[in-house]
């Protein structure tokens, strides 16, 4: 089976401070895209940034950066300087090639003025 | 380009009635999918469409739901003799399959159902 665990349920920063939301995930797939979506309350699933699994280069998207480890089918994100507007429920979103997406259970993210 | 948009934004219903959603695409995306979420959950996958052509629906999806696609355009979402269970967020998201975007999904604002 394809699981996607987000170990932090909640995660709080003091603005301009840098986070790293954790996302780890199985599958027996080599060939996959990741994706790190933001939903803020009542407001629409956002992308954030998104990995091609065969690039070894970790993708950026201004102060959103992550950190793919393929060997350890790891895929964190790290937000940079974070702003308030940053506040929202973040989800990892592996699509492990079969097309749709499979969701974590997501990470709640405060940030502290 | 404007965006994925449902319609519409929020509905309550009844238990058995029947209700329609509908989801119109980034105008250039061949895929079409539709996932629900329910409160502090991520959302879950139900079906897919490429083109018109309907490629897999989850186990999620009992019989009562139907959904189409019927000119590869918008697409609707059916949910007959609904039930209180069936009280969720309806999300859909489009994409392209070619191109430096590919298989990247994005998401219209959904339609919140509540069925009383």
């Amino acid at each position: 089976a394809q699981t996607v665990t987000q170990s932090q349920p909640e995660m709080s920063v003091q603005e301009a401070e840098t986070v790293t939301l954790s996302c780890t995930y199985d599958t027996s797939e080599s060939d996959y895209y990741l994706f790190w979506y933001k939903q803020p309350p009542s407001r629409q699933m956002i992308l954030v940034i998104r990995q091609e699994a065969y690039k070894q280069q970790n993708a950026t998207e201004n102060r959103f950066s992550v950190n793919f480890q393929k060997a350890a089918k790891s895929f964190s994100l790290k937000i940079s300087d974070s702003q308030l507007g940053d506040a929202a429920m973040y989800f990892c979103a592996p699509n492990f090639g079969n097309e749709k997406l499979t969701f974590g259970t997501g990470t709640r993210l405060t940030i502290i003025p | 380009d404007t965006g994925v948009s449902q319609d519409p934004r929020h509905k309550i219903t009844k238990r058995g009635q029947n209700v329609t959603f509908r989801c119109d695409p980034i105008s250039e995306h061949n895929r079409l999918y539709w996932y629900r979420q329910t409160l502090g959950q991520g959302p879950e996958f139900l079906t897919y469409f490429q083109n018109e052509a309907q490629l897999e629906k989850s186990r999620l999806l009992s019989d009562r739901f139907s959904a189409e696609r019927p000119k590869g355009s918008f697409s609707t979402l059916e949910i007959q003799r609904t039930e209180q269970g069936d009280s969720a967020m309806y999300l859909c998201a489009s994409s392209a399959i070619r191109g430096s975007d590919q298989e990247t999904q994005y998401f219209g604002p959904g339609t919140r159902l509540l069925v009383l």
